[in-house]
């Protein structure tokens, strides 16, 4: 049973353009999110951990909220490039062992 | 170089016959995780470990085994391969939290695609 979710599956893009997306997780027991860029035929690489409701973190263009109450992570992109054409998971921390679930993914596509 | 090495990073293999993959990484990390990725179903985690001798069973470890004898490694087992297990496999690894879990982003492997004849 997938607990994350991902919305949407897809998304194109301008390039210029800014866009978000959306991660949702179950709101009880929160541990961790994390959010990863994965491009295609390599492997993830981490964007963000975020640990605290309200949590707001930036790398570059790409940034990311929490809302841990009401379960929900925006993943936002500004001013798009083509090299942020990827796709986008999220992994929430489901146990204070580490199980952890990933969401199906966002997959950006940004045409210039 | 900090890294996490997967071998083989492709292998072809006919239903039943056992095979391992190994994974290692060379960042001292305690958390370790095997993943496998299908199309339309995303990263699904198969085992994950907290530390050696310490594993506990992901979302679908049916199939699967692991072990954690020492740090740096952690080899996925496939004892009895079948084709339902034709699959993209990634090995990750990353620091600990106080809290448990993985405290950092979790560092890839290169991944191993498997398929099972």
């Amino acid at each position: 049973i997938l607990n994350v979710e991902q919305s949407p599956q897809s998304l194109h893009v301008q390039e210029g353009d800014s866009t978000n997306f959306t991660c949702s997780f179950p709101s009880s027991n929160f541990y961790a999110l994390h959010w990863y860029r994965w491009e295609t035929a390599k492997s993830p690489e981490a964007l963000f951990v975020m640990t605290l409701n309200g949590d707001e973190k930036k790398k570059g263009r790409i940034s990311a909220t929490l809302n841990t109450k009401e379960g929900y992570s925006y993943l936002y992109i500004k001013g798009s490039q083509p090299e942020d054409s990827a796709t986008y998971l999220c992994a929430f921390i489901t146990d204070s062992w580490g199980k952890l679930q990933f969401g199906a993914g966002t997959q950006v596509v940004v045409t210039p | 170089e900090a890294q996490v090495t997967q071998n083989p990073r492709y292998l072809i293999t006919v239903t039943g016959k056992k095979l391992t993959v190994t994974c290692s990484q060379n960042m001292n990390h305690e958390y370790m995780s095997w993943y496998r990725q299908d199309p339309g179903l995303g990263l699904r985690q198969i085992y994950y470990s907290m530390n050696v001798e310490v594993t506990d069973k992901g979302d679908v470890p049916e199939g699967y085994k692991v072990s954690r004898k020492e740090k740096r490694n952690f080899p996925l087992i496939l004892e009895s391969p079948s084709p339902n297990q034709t699959s993209l496999y990634f090995c990750a690894s990353s620091e600990l939290r106080l809290a448990g879990g993985p405290a950092d982003t979790q560092y890839f492997g290169p991944g191993t695609r498997l398929t099972v004849l």
